[in-house]
């Protein structure tokens, strides 16, 4: 168990639709990162917050959408679903120290049919 | 560009045969450079980083800076090795890991 929560782990919606991912970070950790996993492109950057403000951003389509809440914990917004969308979507946290790994999370897996 | 390539999909060896699992980087500074194992699409877990100079689970790496390579090998391969694993460089003060494409193990029996 990493310690970084993910909810659901599983969701199935229809094109055009909007979704709402969550994920709680390890405890301590200020950083969230999400990740977006297809067969095709394998593991994608998507955006990173630290403690509430967004830092570096990846690939993310402007249909895509994140935020950090005070209490850390993090949502990533999907509108407008195609079935591209359709991947498996990792959280990561960690430590701000040098040399500190991602702690991922188990993961949505978002079907879009 | 910051790139981690992998160079090879898929490695099949028998039970007990030695593993190397290549991972090359681009990255003109100084690299952190990852291992991480996913079994069956569940969660990325962590498996090697190349400052603490450990072995976990018979895997080292090693990081080669003349070669920019980070290499994973295990001398005797064991059926539950079998997993996707993914090299990944940390480049500047970006927190985010840049993660290579993945190689394929399987070991068969």
């Amino acid at each position: 168990d990493s310690g970084v929560t993910q909810t659901p782990k599983h969701l199935i919606t229809a094109t055009g639709q909007r979704v709402t991912l969550r994920c709680s970070p390890r405890s301590g950790d200020l950083s969230v990162y999400w990740y977006q996993q297809s067969l095709d492109q394998g593991l994608q950057f998507l955006i990173q917050y630290y403690n509430g403000e967004e830092r570096a951003k990846g690939n993310i389509l402007e249909r895509f959408s994140a935020q950090q809440f005070p209490d850390l914990h993090s949502e990533l917004n999907l509108s407008s679903l195609e079935l591209g969308d359709s991947a498996l979507y990792f959280c990561a946290s960690r430590r701000d120290r040098k040399n500190s790994p991602l702690h991922f999370g188990n993961g949505t897996r978002l079907t879009v049919t | 560009a910051q790139r981690v390539t992998q160079p090879e999909k898929l490695l099949s060896v028998f039970k007990g045969a030695p593993v190397e699992l290549k991972c090359n980087y681009s990255y003109s500074g100084s690299p952190e450079l990852f291992w991480y194992v996913q079994y069956s699409r569940q969660r990325l877990q962590l498996l090697l980083r190349h400052i603490s100079r450990e072995s976990i689970k018979g895997f080292t790496a090693d990081l080669n800076k003349g070669e920019t390579s980070f290499h994973l090998k295990k001398p005797f391969a064991q059926e539950e090795d079998s997993a996707m694993y993914y090299c990944a460089l940390r480049a500047g003060s970006q927190g985010n890991l840049i993660f290579g494409k993945g190689t394929k193990l399987s070991v068969k029996p």
